[in-house]
């Protein structure tokens, strides 16, 4: 199943730069995305969604940035911080009555180092 | 902040047995979700579950696979005949709203012998 795809296994990226984590969708009837950070040993985490209406979503340090003609979004960290390195993952889902059937990428495992 | 909890953190089951993982969802949640894990693949959707019955699942769960909620509080998935691929990491997650993003448990690990 390659309805959504993180290419990139791992990004490592000094503090307080940029970290931009991407991700590639193939299924059009998806129209509602999301970023998840999951740490060893525990449960994915919600970050940040997007629906498929807008192209832009920030949330603090967080912002997810949706080219639909593209089916490519991605995750944006600035600054990143030390805590932050994890695995992140993307998901898509389509909608209506299936908003929680979520079809996740392979993730990316970030790591910033002080 | 609330949690989704999931017991027990590890179950390890011979081949043909039955399993129950067992998760107490966010008290005012009405949507519960099943996902698996894999060693090195993706997490997957097993099973969504609202209104007391299933809303949707995937072709992974198939007549092996249960979902209850018994009570006000658990929510349960069985494995009524264990195989050796059935090892995984299992998520449950649930949300207030069907629009709103799920919450994950930190998973019940199962490993079949």
């Amino acid at each position: 199943d390659q309805q959504v795809k993180q290419n990139s296994p791992s990004l490592s990226v000094q503090e307080g730069r940029i970290s931009i984590l991407n991700c590639d969708y193939t299924n059009s009837m998806f129209d509602y995305f999301l970023w998840y950070k999951k740490y060893p040993a525990e449960g994915p985490t919600f970050l940040i969604s997007i629906s498929s209406i807008k192209d832009k979503n920030e949330d603090g340090r967080f912002t997810v940035f949706l080219n639909k003609s593209a089916k490519h979004l991605s995750l944006h960290i600035v600054p990143s911080q030390p805590g932050d390195s994890a695995v992140y993952f993307c998901a898509a889902s389509a909608g209506g009555t299936s908003y929680g059937k979520l079809t996740f990428g392979q993730g990316t495992i970030l790591t910033v180092h002080p | 902040e609330p949690e989704v909890t999931q017991t027990p953190s590890h179950q390890v089951t011979q081949m043909g047995q039955e399993v129950i993982l067992r998760c107490v969802p966010i008290s005012n949640h009405l949507y519960f979700y099943w996902y698996r894990q894999i060693l090195g693949q993706k997490v997957e959707f097993l099973v969504s579950f609202y209104n007391n019955e299933i809303s949707e699942k995937s072709e992974i769960f198939d007549d092996q696979f249960s979902v209850e909620r018994p009570d006000g509080s658990n929510f349960t998935l069985k494995i009524r005949s264990t195989k050796l691929e059935d090892s995984a990491m299992y998520f449950c997650a649930s949300t207030r709203q069907g629009t709103s993003p799920l919450h994950f448990g930190n998973g019940t690990r199962l490993t079949v012998t």
